[in-house]
């Protein structure tokens, strides 16, 4: 099974709704990526948290890491129609010799 | 500045054939990475680079895959000979510092095989 795995699958909201997604890993991290990925686009970095970080944020994103519960997540707030996209963690498992590890993403519809 | 940037963005070729996929990383980047992104399986990290030296390429599948990366602009990955179970997106990202810093990522090639 994967290191880092997303939840919900896919989630639908309205325009102007927040959005919560989240990620948990099994073993111990450096570090943890949030990207995205538009339909028929590549991956784009949003937000890096560190293991002694407890909360990030970055515009409309706010990242919060709990590492006594190997988790993290991914709060967009007053979502727009642009924001539809698949999102994915990345971890940085110190015992995967610090490759990035990705989840299977979350599909987020974000209805105007 | 130029991000990543893939050749080509879609290739479909028949079981048997070569595929050379392109890749051209972020002028300054130290890392090259190549993934592959399949419904089934998801991202895998197929190999990576650091200054053109291949460290990692324990997810490439089998021995049909190779990859190159000849100078710090250009890298290539090869499939030879091709399979269906191949078709997928593969993905070259690039990054600097670190195998674990913010990675930027190409539009990938869209690759079938019939």
């Amino acid at each position: 099974s994967q290191q880092g795995e997303e939840d919900p699958q896919a989630l639908s909201i309205q325009e102007g709704e927040n959005a919560t997604m989240n990620c948990s890993y099994k073993t111990s991290i450096n570090n943890l990526q949030w990207y995205r990925q538009n339909s028929g686009r590549g991956l784009v970095h949003l937000i890096l948290i560190r293991s002694n970080e407890r909360e990030k944020h970055s515009g409309r994103l706010r990242v919060t890491l709990d590492t006594s519960k190997k988790s993290s997540s991914l709060l967009i707030t007053a979502s727009r129609a642009a924001d539809t996209a698949s999102y994915f963690c990345a971890t940085d498992a110190i015992a995967a010799g610090n490759k990035l590890t990705f989840g299977g993403g979350t599909r987020v519809l974000v209805k105007p | 500045d130029a991000g990543v940037i893939q050749s080509p963005r879609h290739e479909v070729t028949e079981m048997g054939q070569e595929v050379t996929l392109r890749c051209k990383p972020i002028s300054g980047h130290d890392y090259l990475f190549w993934y592959r992104q399949t419904m089934m399986r998801g991202l895998e990290l197929l190999i990576y680079f650091n200054n053109n030296v291949p460290i990692d390429d324990s997810g490439m599948p089998e021995d049909r895959f190779s990859a190159k990366m000849p100078n710090a602009s250009f890298s290539t990955l090869k499939i030879q000979p091709s399979e269906p179970r191949d078709s997928a997106v593969y993905f070259c990202a690039s990054s600097f510092g670190g195998s674990n810093q913010p990675q930027h990522f190409g539009d990938g090639t869209r690759l079938s095989i019939l």
